[in-house]
């Protein structure tokens, strides 16, 4: 158990819907990153907040945005969904910036779109 | 931008036997970090090992090694004497030391197969 928790282990909806996804991080931790795991574009980042604040961007769609809330869990949300964004969407989490920090991984999201 | 690729989309090994697992990088970087991640059909992501490129030794974790070529952008994963939990999803990762952020770039992955 890596400390990191995410909120539903498994979600199915349909196209044109929208979802959250939620995150704690460790406790102590103030880094938050978004990963996607698909079969099409394998690991990938999409987002990493640090105490709040939006610190890096990878390839997230405009149709995804994240935050980071004073309590330091953070929420992705999906709308519009298409079938090509069902994936595992994981979430990790590091104590700050420090380049030395490890990321720990929560057991992820699995989103399905119908 | 950086881009880590792993050949090899599948690998067997014999139970107890050494198995190496390969991973090249692309970067025009001269430090950085560079991860082997683990993903078991739980696909919980466990890190296995990592490497600092500024340090020539080569890392070790008990029945895990890598060899790091940084001339040759090379990133190896050696499993000793393998056992039946250690069939998963293997990642290759790099992460930068410059930028704002700390994200990881991660290869294709190479599934792992112990036979009995």
């Amino acid at each position: 158990d890596s400390g990191v928790t995410q909120t539903p282990k498994h979600l199915i909806t349909a196209t044109g819907q929208r979802v959250t996804l939620r995150c704690s991080p460790r406790s102590g931790d103030l880094s938050v990153y978004w990963y996607q795991q698909s079969l099409d574009q394998g690991l990938q980042f999409l987002i990493q907040y640090y105490n709040g604040e939006e610190r890096a961007k990878g390839n997230i769609l405009e149709r995804f945005s994240a935050q980071q809330f004073p309590d330091l869990h953070s929420e992705l949300n999906l709308s519009s969904l298409e079938l090509g964004d069902s994936a595992l969407y994981f979430c990790a989490s590091s104590p700050g910036l420090a380049d030395n920090n490890e990321q720990f991984f929560g057991p992820g999201t699995r989103l399905t779109v119908l | 931008a950086q881009t880590v690729t792993q050949s090899q989309p599948e690998m067997s090994v014999q139970e107890a036997e050494t198995v190496t697992l390969s991973c090249t990088y692309d970067t025009s970087e001269s430090d950085y970090y560079l991860f082997w991640y683990k993903q078991p059909p739980s696909r919980q992501m466990i890190l296995v090992i990592r490497q600092e490129a500024y340090k020539q030794q080569n890392a070790t974790e008990n029945r895990f090694s890598v060899n790091f070529q940084k001339a040759a952008k090379s990133f190896s994963l050696k499993i000793s004497d393998s056992q039946l939990g250690d069939a998963a999803m293997y990642f290759c990762a790099y992460r930068s030391r410059k930028g704002a952020g700390n994200m990881l770039t991660f290869g294709g992955g190479t599934r792992l197969m112990v036979k009995p």
